[in-house]
């Protein structure tokens, strides 16, 4: 089965803090993308990956940056978490030239 | 661009009843779609997808979708639900190319009652 995992359920940080929330899949996929999910709005796209070291804007990147060093790591990176950030994150991967993503399990961040 | 737009934000409908969740989609290319769920706490599982060939499409715990070209819909159905059947159903659209992105609906939270 594949599996991506992210690295907390729960997280809670305080205003202006650097989060540093991980993601890993381990079915060598080679794209890999970060939503957020926020009643009513649905999930939004905040970047994705299609290879090592290379990085896509998605719909809301505004505060949030990205590293992809390994394959099957994705790091997503609030630089100064703010209280707006504070939502459901999910991360998911998916094959290249095929377009069903697996999704990991989400990280509820709070940030105080 | 692609849009994908789910017609009702929840829907609750009794045990054993039939269920349809509605989704309209925007473009202006072939595309691809999926049905997402989404129980309490948890990640999103695929439901089922539409890629090419036959356009109703049959997923797991007896749902399905039927593909309308014309109609621009993808409306998901289940003849007899449970209480388990209780989620957040997203329904996504992509673009016919490999290994884009997915856009999402906001969502329709399905409750199923006794």
């Amino acid at each position: 089965d594949v599996k991506v995992t992210q690295s907390s359920r729960y997280l809670v940080k305080r205003t202006g803090e650097k989060v540093f929330l991980e993601c890993v899949q381990d079915m060598d996929h080679e794209n890999m993308f970060w939503y957020r999910q926020d009643p009513g709005l649905g999930l939004r796209l905040i970047y994705f990956s299609y290879d090592v070291k290379m990085k896509e804007k998605g719909d809301i990147p505004e505060g949030y940056s990205v590293s992809r060093e390994k394959k099957e790591r994705f790091s997503l990176i609030l630089e100064s978490a703010s209280t707006n950030q504070t939502s459901m994150y999910l991360c998911a991967s998916s094959f290249r030239g095929y377009n069903e993503q697996f999704f990991g399990p989400g990280t509820r961040l709070t940030v105080l | 661009a692609q849009s994908v737009t789910q017609l009702d934000s929840q829907v609750p409908v009794f045990e054993e009843a039939p269920v349809e969740l509605r989704c309209n989609y925007s473009s202006s290319v072939s595309v691809y779609l999926f049905w997402y769920v989404q129980y309490p706490n948890q990640g999103l599982q695929l439901l089922l997808k539409y890629l090419s060939g036959s356009t109703l499409v049959k997923g797991i715990n007896g749902f399905e979708a039927e593909f309308n070209k014309s109609q621009t819909s993808f409306h998901l159905r289940k003849p007899s639900v449970h209480i388990s059947d209780t989620a957040e159903y997203f329904c996504a659209v992509s673009v016919n190319q490999a290994g884009t992105a997915l856009i999402f609906g906001k969502g329709t939270t399905l409750s199923v009652s006794s």
